[in-house]
């Protein structure tokens, strides 16, 4: 079966680091950029980071920068999102996606985990 | 505020036709960026219904359509059935932003 497994997430308070990782199966995994896009509860999606099949190019919104790192590994068939210095702000449902293309060009997320809840609150 | 614009709520009845408008900018959607569309259903991952602008994916039925003209895109649904009771979002990319972007998202009502 084709899908996307997150883990990882929880409560944690402000300041405080978390990782995120992503479990993929029934494709290969390293034909494809992956990427994080967040939803904060009763509001839109957001994009978080992306990074190309062989992490060669990675790409953060400017809302997560210089907080945020995304990492991947292909052997282990998984994604991986490390946030330093959370804020409030960062509470949202994490979703790992799969990108349609195997470099980091505009293009659909063809495939969608069931996403996982970070809540940053003291 | 969200760079793509969308209505945020839409309905019909059973058997009818709607339709979901997504406004961009010379940045993104007017720059020659493709449109994504996806569907959100409470608990479940999101599903992508229509990729560049008027292309379904396997398994999407054939009432669900995209178009795109200038800075706008539209996703119409036909045949409403209250199964297509959902969140929808249109997506692209932003040349300003270096950003995959989205819409802000319309609940579709069937009423």
């Amino acid at each position: 079966e084709v899908q996307l497994v997150e883990s990882g997430g929880g409560l944690v308070q402000p300041g405080r680091s978390l990782r995120l990782s992503c479990a993929a199966s029934g494709f290969t995994f390293d034909d494809y950029a992956m990427h994080w896009v967040r939803q904060v509860p009763g509001k839109g999606l957001e994009w978080v980071s992306g990074i190309s099949w062989d992490s060669t190019y990675i790409d953060y919104a400017d809302s997560v920068k210089g907080r945020f790192t995304i990492s991947r590994d292909n052997a282990k068939s998984s994604l991986y999102l490390e946030m330093n210095s959370l804020r409030p702000e960062d509470t949202a449902l994490y979703y790992c996606a799969k990108l349609h293309s195997a470099t980091m060009i505009p293009d659909a997320f063809d495939m969608w985990g069931q996403g996982r809840m970070v809540t940053v609150s003291s | 505020q969200s760079v793509l614009t969308q209505p945020p709520s839409v309905s019909g009845a059973p058997g009818q036709r709607v339709t979901i408008s997504c406004t961009g900018s010379s940045s993104n959607v007017g720059a020659g960026y493709d449109v994504h569309w996806y569907q959100l259903l409470p608990g479940t991952a999101p599903k992508l219904l229509i990729y560049a602008n008027t292309n379904r994916p396997s398994g999407v039925p054939d009432r669900f359509s995209g178009s795109k003209s200038g800075t706008s895109a539209s996703l119409a649904i036909t045949g409403l059935q209250a199964e297509d009771e959902a969140d929808f979002y249109c997506q692209s990319y932003d040349s300003s932003l270096s950003a995959w972007v989205f819409g802000g998202g319309t609940k579709l009502t069937v009423l």
